[in-house]
Parts: structure tokens; sequence; C-alpha cells
């Protein structure tokens, strides 16, 4: 069974970093891109970014170019999401998706379970 | 890049048809046939319901169906049921020289 499993809830204080992860099975790591969503409480789905754990090419959308990190172990199958300062606004639910198809027009299957991130003082 | 925009809400009683419907621009929706739906529960992860505008994984019920339009793509629920109460983003392509993915702004289903 192909799955994504990621790391447990997290809460942190405003400027401490953090790296959450997404651990691939199933099906071969290296060979499909993996992509991060970010979820705010009560809204909607917006694409974060984008990487290929065969050579660690990585993609962010515009909103996040500089707000997060991306990055891939794929001796052990797992992806990452990092922050160096977090925000209060960093707070949402944070999911990875595996891109079936080509970066250029895929689609997203399956999901990881989601990783609660909650940014407090 | 802008989200996609989805109706807020659209809903329905058991056995009705709805359809929602996912209007971008001819830089995402509209340039390319890379649309795809999930399905969200509360409290869940979204999941897969149709991809390349008009696919239906295996699994997904065939009352699920795509189309698209010009710059509009739409997701029909046929016969609906208690169960596909839910909220349904669409997603597509938006070219590498942007945010390569958009979502739309999502669309709550409530069953009457």
């Amino acid at each position: 069974e192909v799955q994504l499993v990621q790391s447990g809830a997290e809460v942190k204080k405003p400027g401490e970093s953090l790296k959450i992860s997404c651990k691939g099975s199933g099906y071969s790591f290296t060979s499909y891109w993996i992509g991060w969503v970010r979820q705010m409480p009560g809204k909607g789905l917006e694409w974060m970014g984008i990487i290929y754990p065969g050579d660690s090419d990585t993609r962010y959308s515009p909103s996040f170019q500089g707000q997060v990190t991306i990055s891939a172990d794929k001796s052990i199958s797992t992806a990452y999401l990092q922050w160096s300062s977090l925000k209060a606004s960093d707070t949402a639910m944070y999911y990875c998706a595996r891109l079936w198809g080509q970066l250029v027009g895929g689609w997203f299957d399956p999901w990881g379970q989601g990783t609660l991130v909650t940014v407090s003082s | 890049q802008s989200a996609l925009t989805q109706p807020r809400s659209v809903s329905g009683s058991p056995g009705q048809s709805v359809t929602i419907s996912c209007t971008g621009t001819s830089s995402d929706v509209g340039g390319y046939n890379y649309v795809s739906w999930y399905q969200q529960h509360p409290g869940k992860a979204p999941k897969l319901m149709i991809y390349d505008v008009s696919k239906r994984p295996s699994g997904v019920p065939d009352r699920f169906s795509g189309s698209k339009s010009g710059n509009t793509a739409s997701l029909t629920i046929s016969g609906l049921q208690a169960e596909d109460e839910a909220d349904y983003y669409c997603c597509s392509y938006a070219g590498s020289y942007t945010s390569y993915y958009v979502f739309g702004t999502g669309t709550k289903v409530t069953v009457l």
C-alpha cells in the first residue's frame, strides 16, 4: 500500500525553528515528486512547493519562497518542511502529498494525514 | 498566483445532482487539461476524486464526474448521498513561471 506518514503535532513559540517530516512507503520514493500544502484554520488549501527526492530538485510557490525550506533524505524515504523562525501566522495544518504524473501536469495522491503546527507565545 | 474561484457552498437533496464550478484564467485552468478535484471531510486529509479534468481514479464512484469549458472546470455529483457532504477543492497546473499548481477556494457541499 502506498502511504505517506507525517510527523506528529507541534507546539512552538514565535522565533523558534521547526522541521516536520513525511515518510513514504510502498513505492519508489525517489521516482515521484512530493508536494507540501498548507491549510490555515478554517481556510482552504494552499500549494507551497514540491521536491523530487531523486535529485532534490525543488520548486516553490512565490508566496512561500524564502519563508520555508523543503528538503528530502532519500536514504530514509523522507521529505521535510522546515522553518528557521516561526511566526504566529504559520499556525496551520500542513499536508504532504505525492504527485502522480509529471511536474508539468500531475495530480496529488495519496496525501499524508497532516501535521498540525501551532505557534503561540 | 490567485486562487481559483469556487462557490462558497452548494446544496442538494439526496438523489439530486449538484455542480461545483472552478474558474481560473488562460494561464491555469484554460491553458492546460490538468485539473484535479479533492474531497475533504472535516478533520481528514484531502482525497483525490478526479484528475486530468475528467478521469476518475479506481474506487471513486461513477456519480462523480468532471469537465472543462474555457477557463472554468466543473465537478458534478449525481445521485447525491449523505456521505458526499464535505469540502471540495479544485487544483490546476499553473505553469513553471508562476506557482506550478494552484488550488481553488473550496466549496462546502451540504446534503439537505
